[in-house]
């Protein structure tokens, strides 16, 4: 069964406002990580987070961690048309380093 | 410098033919992943190499599948047998060792389609 799972699957919002995806999993983890893809293409790596930290930020974008939840979220704040694209969070588990990536959620940012 | 690259972008084949997928990791990295991803999913997880070896491949779906490494840098996944089933995307990525806090770096991935 899929570990990372991301809420919504779908998100639709003007540019210049919030985005706010979720993600969740089931087992311990090594380390989380958000990746972005275009339709049709590679996935981007976008940020990693550690089992041991509780949030991070790089540019527009804020990811937490909560382990005690076995629960992430990504932020991108003052979105653009550019952003549009589906978003996976990425578990690694302790267990193995393989990721585990749930459906994603596909972000549309309106002009 | 250099992503990972993999070769053909786009591989068309038959029913029961054999294909080659390629992966060209990041120079020096010493960890190297398989996924496959078919439309509307996120990518699962296939094979795992730490240098030559493959260390966790508990996600190929039956003994059609098979990837090498033999030097520990080049990958290629071999498929036996095509189905219409193997059709998506394959994914290629590597991260300098399988440490706990490594980034996985993606290639643009190899078409599949089995006709």
């Amino acid at each position: 069964s899929q570990q990372g799972e991301e809420d919504p699957q779908a998100l639709s919002i003007q540019e210049g406002e919030n985005a706010t995806m979720n993600c969740s999993y089931k087992t311990s983890i090594n380390n989380l990580q958000w990746y972005r893809q275009n339709s049709g293409r590679g996935l981007v790596h976008l940020i990693l987070i550690r089992s041991n930290e509780r949030e991070k930020h790089s540019g527009r974008l804020r990811v937490t961690l909560d382990t005690s939840k076995k629960s992430s979220s990504l932020l991108i704040t003052a979105s653009r048309a550019a952003d549009t694209a589906s978003y996976f969070c990425a578990p690694s588990m302790r267990s193995s380093y393989k990721l585990i990536f749930g459906s994603g959620t596909r972000l549309l940012v309106r002009p | 410098g250099a992503g990972v690259s993999q070769t053909p972008s786009n591989k068309v084949t038959e029913k029961g033919k054999y294909v080659e997928l390629r992966c060209d990791p990041i120079s020096g990295h010493t960890a190297l992943y398989w996924y496959r991803q078919s439309l509307g999913q996120g990518p699962e997880f296939l094979i795992y190499f730490q240098g030559t070896g493959a260390a966790d491949d508990s996600g190929l779906p039956n003994d059609r599948f098979f990837a090498v490494r033999p030097e520990g840098s080049v990958s290629t996944l071999k498929i036996q047998r095509t189905e219409r089933g193997d059709s998506a995307m394959y994914l290629c990525a590597s991260s300098l060792t399988s440490g706990r806090t490594d980034t996985q770096y993606f290639g643009p991935g190899t078409r599949l389609t089995v006709l």
